[in-house]
């Protein structure tokens, strides 16, 4: 069976820019996670969802960070404006159900200059 | 609140060798789950195994097991016959009641020819 895609796979910009990250996860997979991995840090959630529906975004900074996953496939996270804390590498994971392993993507490494 | 520790930041071992990786846990549920997780360079990441709380067998995956010390809320993989691909960072995670996973910082393996 296909992974998780996600793209791009790396992006650098400016703080203060915008940035869309795009996630697919596996097909049938009604659970799908956003991470922020920080380098030497392990993933922290930032928003899970089920089917299109939030589970839980309470470490979302919703004042720069949005996701949305349309039709309860695929996702996006946006951060609008980037900041400099905000270079990490942004995993999305997705999981048919409880007791199921996590399908990770490769990441999308971001550098905020 | 649940937190994971990985007290271990690196770890080298010679290959053919065996190695240990620590890990423990906090929590007042009785119910759980405790993961390992495979972040080699650059690659995604991938489970290695995985341990139901309720569970009192230890869980093998071939050359990798585990020591699951319930009382002591402690969890440690053990890899056998290390081999040049296991090097990577290894994760401990915890899944709770809330189904999400909560990650310790990570343990770098390196493997010495």
């Amino acid at each position: 069976e296909a992974g998780v895609a996600q793209s791009p796979r790396y992006k650098i910009i400016e703080k203060r820019q915008s940035v869309a990250f795009w996630c697919n996860p596996i097909s049938g997979h009604a659970t799908l996670y956003w991470y922020q991995q920080i380098l030497g840090q392990g993933p922290k959630l930032l928003i899970q969802f089920q089917n299109n529906g939030v589970v839980d975004d309470s470490q979302l900074p919703k004042d720069r960070f949005s996701a949305e996953r349309l039709k309860g496939v695929d996702s996006t996270l946006k951060i609008q404006p980037a900041k400099l804390e905000d270079s990490a590498v942004y995993l999305c994971a997705s999981q048919a159900g409880r007791l199921n392993e996590q399908f990770f993507g490769p990441g999308t490494r971001l550098t905020v200059l | 609140a649940q937190t994971v520790t990985q007290s271990q930041p690196e770890m080298s071992v010679q290959e053919a060798e065996t190695v240990t990786l620590s890990c423990t846990y906090d929590t007042s549920e009785s119910d759980y789950y405790l993961f390992w997780y495979k972040q080699p360079p650059s690659r995604q990441m991938i489970l290695v195994i995985r341990q139901e709380a309720y569970k009192q067998q230890n869980a093998t995956e071939n050359r990798f097991s585990v020591n699951f010390q319930k009382a002591a809320k402690s969890f440690s993989l053990k890899i056998s016959d290390s081999q040049l691909g296991d090097a990577a960072m290894y994760f401990c995670a915890y899944e709770g009641s809330n189904y999400q996973l909560i990650w310790g910082a990570g343990t770098k393996l390196i493997i010495k020819p």
